[in-house]
């Protein structure tokens, strides 16, 4: 039974490019909620997605947006990168009303 | 904003002994608790959690207790082992629409197991 799975492991972009972001969710799972975690900081909440919907959303500007398609797998999409973008991104998957979300390895995302 | 934090940012046992790792929550209005160990270079990995409406809750060599009065968590891990070692991350919860919203997490504890 494969766990949250994320891609790529690894990016490193330049300021004011474009990033995305793929996860894909822990089997039977049909929430997805997207984390950013700086270097010895905890995961910071940038929004969830459920039945392709974004159901709850953190303190992020619109440069992040996001996507979920039928089959629950989700992306990440930031705009106009900042060197402060550069971060740990985390995915997580949960089912249903309660559960506990369950997390990927996330990608390493740095910014030159 | 409402936060989670941690008590002691960092915390060395001797293998074999008995861990405790304490954290504070702010919100009085979370009612979702749940304790996660992140090893270098890896995501978040569940090890518990409990709800608003019990105080106690047991798994495998490790206990989560909450003190709703003092607004306080902890996690004990028994007879810890040097693949304890890691940094434990409390995270609180706000049920939303019946739901489980976004998770709070605090800055972490790291956690090292002397052999």
């Amino acid at each position: 039974d494969a766990g949250v799975t994320q891609s790529p492991t690894h990016l490193i972009k330049t300021r004011g490019q474009q990033v995305t972001l793929r996860c894909s969710p822990k089997s039977g799972h049909d929430t997805v909620s997207w984390y950013q975690q700086a270097l010895g900081q905890g995961p910071q909440f940038i929004f969830q997605y459920y039945e392709e919907e974004e159901r709850q959303r953190g303190n992020f500007p619109d440069r992040f947006s996001g996507h979920q398609f039928p089959n629950y797998s989700s992306e990440l999409n930031v705009n106009a990168l900042l060197l402060g973008d550069s971060a740990l991104y985390l995915c997580a998957s949960s089912w249903g009303r309660g559960e506990a979300q369950h997390f990927g390895d996330g990608t390493r995302l740095s910014i030159l | 904003g409402e936060s989670v934090g941690l008590h002691l940012p960092t915390l060395s046992v001797q293998e074999g002994d008995n861990s405790i790792i304490n954290c504070a929550y702010s919100n009085s209005a979370s009612d979702y608790f749940i304790w996660y160990k992140q090893e270098s270079g890896k995501g978040p990995q569940f090890i518990i959690d409990i709800r608003s409406n019990m105080d106690k809750r047991q798994g495998q060599r490790v206990t989560v207790l909450l003190n709703k009065t003092v607004k306080h968590l902890s996690l004990q891990i028994a007879a810890t082992q040097p693949g304890d070692s890691a940094v434990y991350f409390c995270a609180e919860n706000m049920s939303y629409g019946g739901s489980q919203g976004n998770l709070i997490f605090g800055k972490g504890t790291k956690l090292s197991v002397k052999p």
